[in-house]
């Protein structure tokens, strides 16, 4: 079965400081796409940033960025100048092999703290 | 435009009770989807749906069924619930149109079975 792993069940960040969250995917596809989800305490699954398999450059939102190893198979997410509002579960999710239908596989989670 | 909403946002069940979860999206979004959510698990998709009438099984269907008669709803039922199935369940929609993949959330609805 297709696996989205990633390896951190906890991270903790002082915060203004950067933290790394990683996570390796497997796929079989040529195309597809790689997710980091934020899901805070209110439970709300939040878009954090998305890249396309295709793009060599990776993917970048104001102080989120990514890490896109595609022949590692690794995609890993910076957090920049980490702020309180941050702390929540993290998913990094691929879109799953065989099909169009977008259809998601994803990690276990990686919750993140920030220490004041 | 209030995005994907889900009804009702928390249930308690007792063991055998059935029930439907509703999932509503005002976005035209052609693709609708179940997930579970467990600790320590992630998420799961249970059921999805391409399109009006259609439906089918993702990765962990057994004990759920589900129905789209119309676009912007997407029904997850229940018949007999199992303690096992107490979970927390997210629907997602998304736009066949574009190349962003990209899939909204609703805000969950956290299920317990007795």
């Amino acid at each position: 079965a297709q696996t989205v792993t990633q390896s951190q069940p906890e991270m903790s960040v002082q915060e203004a400081e950067t933290v790394t969250l990683s996570c390796t995917y497997d796929t079989s596809e040529s195309d597809y796409y790689l997710f980091w989800y934020k899901q805070p305490p209110s439970r709300q699954m939040i878009l954090v940033i998305r890249q396309e398999a295709y793009k060599q450059q990776n993917a970048t939102e104001n102080r989120f960025s990514v890490n896109f190893q595609k022949a590692a198979k690794s995609f890993s997410l910076k957090i920049s100048d980490s702020q309180l509002g941050d702390a929540a579960m993290y998913f990094c999710a691929s879109t799953a092999q065989g099909g169009s239908q977008g259809n998601l596989i994803f990690g276990k989670g990686t919750k993140l703290s920030v220490k004041p | 435009n209030a995005g994907v909403t889900q009804t009702p946002k928390f249930r308690v069940l007792k063991t055998g009770q059935s029930m439907t979860l509703l999932c509503a999206q005002d976005m035209n979004h052609e693709y609708m989807y179940w997930y579970r959510q467990d600790p320590g698990m992630g998420l799961r998709l249970i059921h999805y749906s391409v399109g009006e009438g259609t439906t089918a099984k993702g990765e962990v269907p057994d004990g759920y069924n589900v129905s789209r008669l119309k676009k912007q709803n997407f029904l997850l039922g229940l018949e007999s619930a199992a303690p096992s199935q107490t979970s927390v369940y997210f629907c997602a929609s998304r736009s066949l149109a574009g190349s962003r993949n990209e899939q909204f959330f609703g805000p969950g609805t956290r299920l317990t079975v007795l």
